[in-house]
């Protein structure tokens, strides 16, 4: 069964970093491409960024190059998504979610990391 | 950017009606659309891929149809835990976008 366990939910001041996970399991975790999705409070999903954990093809939307970084470690199948200076406005639920095979729609999504940034 | 545009925004029903969704793109995708459900407090759930393809799971009670830029999902007889949020999303072009969602309410 294929899985992908994000990691718990953090709380954060603006100006700190951060680095969650998302961990697959049951596939092939260098085969296929792991995506970032935010969903900030209330309202609808935004695409982030795409990583080819093989060979570490990284792609980002413009919205979110340069705010965010996306990399991942084989050899535990993890995937992550950080960021070095976070915003108030970076409050959201993140989710991973694993692309199908040959194109970009998701079959499989992880529970959701909550980010809550606040002073 | 391609743009995907739901509407309604919210559609009031009642268990056992049919549900029309729509999704429009604001220049052709193809077939390359996809629909997520979303219950609250849990991760989105694909539904449909290439516009009327059924994934792994799916009741037979959901279908999408459409191409080009007029999409439209489709839940022939509302089930009680149907009624949440659904989303469309666009991968025809590298930079995939996700519409605004539509809320089934009771």
């Amino acid at each position: 069964e294929v899985q992908l366990v994000q990691s718990g939910a953090e709380v954060k001041k603006p100006g700190e970093s951060l680095k969650i996970s998302c961990k697959g399991s049951g596939y092939s975790f260098t085969n296929y491409w792991i995506g970032w999705v935010r969903q900030m409070p209330g309202k609808g999903l935004e695409w982030m960024g795409i990583i080819y954990p093989g060979d570490d093809d990284t792609r980002y939307s413009p919205s979110f190059q340069g705010q965010v970084s996306i990399s991942a470690d084989t050899s535990i199948r993890t995937a992550y998504l950080q960021w070095s200076n976070l915003k108030a406005s970076d409050a959201a639920i993140y989710y991973c979610a694993r692309r199908a095979e040959s194109t970009d729609y998701w079959t499989h999504w992880g529970q959701g990391t909550l980010v809550t940034v606040s002073s | 950017e391609i743009v995907l545009t739901q509407s309604p925004g919210t559609l009031s029903l009642s268990p056992g009606e049919r549900a029309t969704l729509s999704c429009r793109a604001s220049q052709s995708v193809a077939s390359f659309l996809a629909w997520y459900q979303q219950k609250p407090g849990q991760a989105p759930r694909l539904l449909i891929y290439g516009s009327s393809n059924r994934a792994t799971g799916i009741p037979d009670r959901f279908s999408g149809s459409g191409s080009g830029t007029d999409f439209t999902l489709t839940i022939s007889r509302l089930e009680p835990e149907d009624f949440v949020v659904y989303y469309c999303q666009q991968y025809a072009k590298s930079l995939q976008t996700f519409g605004g969602g539509t809320k089934v309410e009771i």
